[in-house]
């Protein structure tokens, strides 16, 4: 089955830059979705299709996806966006398609 | 507004059944494909299901295949799990999300807490 992987976590000061990766195979050939979750809320939508954003989620997260590594970066970090960030494919190499997630990343903010 | 309202949470037995609901507004409900994710306490999150808008396509992760059944009625704009056979390694928040076929998940539901134990 398929595999998708990222760092448990990812340290940044406020100002900088967070990227934060999703190793999965050839995962370039695929659309990857990623999400926002804080503690006790349910996850939103922060990329979609690998790099287009819902209305409402500030132009400072981007995403990318080549090979075998998709990328979330979120410029200018601030406090508020310290959450877990988990990526998502449809996996559709079966006869079964399933749909995948990341194991999540804790992004702190110092 | 678009918003999607999760129900029938609860405490259950080992081997027990429980059905969760989720109540759809704010848009056409039977245009979309609908899912269910879940996630156990403290860690991420896991696909159980999908139901496509018309229910012809069904899809299960190999841990709840043989007990549970997604389903939907797009005359009530509501989605629906039926659980059987429930495990403790069932517990978890279970969230209904709103599906692009065969892509992202927007909105989520705020979620419906399943404890399976003794």
């Amino acid at each position: 089955s398929y595999v998708l992987t990222q760092p448990p976590s990812v340290s940044v000061a406020p100002g900088q830059t967070a990227r934060i990766t999703c190793g999965g195979n050839n995962i370039g050939s695929k659309s990857v979705h990623w999400y926002q979750q804080k503690p006790g809320q349910a996850p939103v939508l922060v990329v979609y299709d690998d790099s287009d954003r819902p209305s409402g989620i500030p132009e400072r997260f981007s995403g990318s996806n080549s090979g075998n590594t998709a990328t979330l970066t979120i410029s200018r970090v601030e406090a508020g966006d310290e959450a877990d960030y988990y990526c998502q494919v449809w996996d559709s190499s079966s006869d079964h398609p399933r749909v995948v997630f990341g194991g999540g990343t804790k992004l702190t903010v110092l | 507004e678009v918003q999607l309202v999760e129900s029938g949470g609860g405490l259950v037995k080992p081997g027990g059944s429980l059905r969760l609901s989720c109540a759809a507004s704010g848009f056409t409900f039977s245009s979309y494909s609908m899912n269910w994710v879940r996630q156990a306490p403290g860690k991420g999150l896991e696909w159980v299901s999908s139901i496509s808008s018309s229910s012809s396509y069904i899809y299960y992760a190999d841990s709840v295949k043989g007990r549970f059944t997604i389903s939907r009625d797009n005359a009530k704009n509501s989605l629906y799990l039926q659980m059987n056979s429930l495990r403790a390694e069932d517990t978890a928040v279970y969230y209904c999300a709103r599906a692009q076929y065969e892509g992202w998940f927007d909105p989520w539901g705020q979620g419906t807490l399943v404890t399976v134990s003794s």
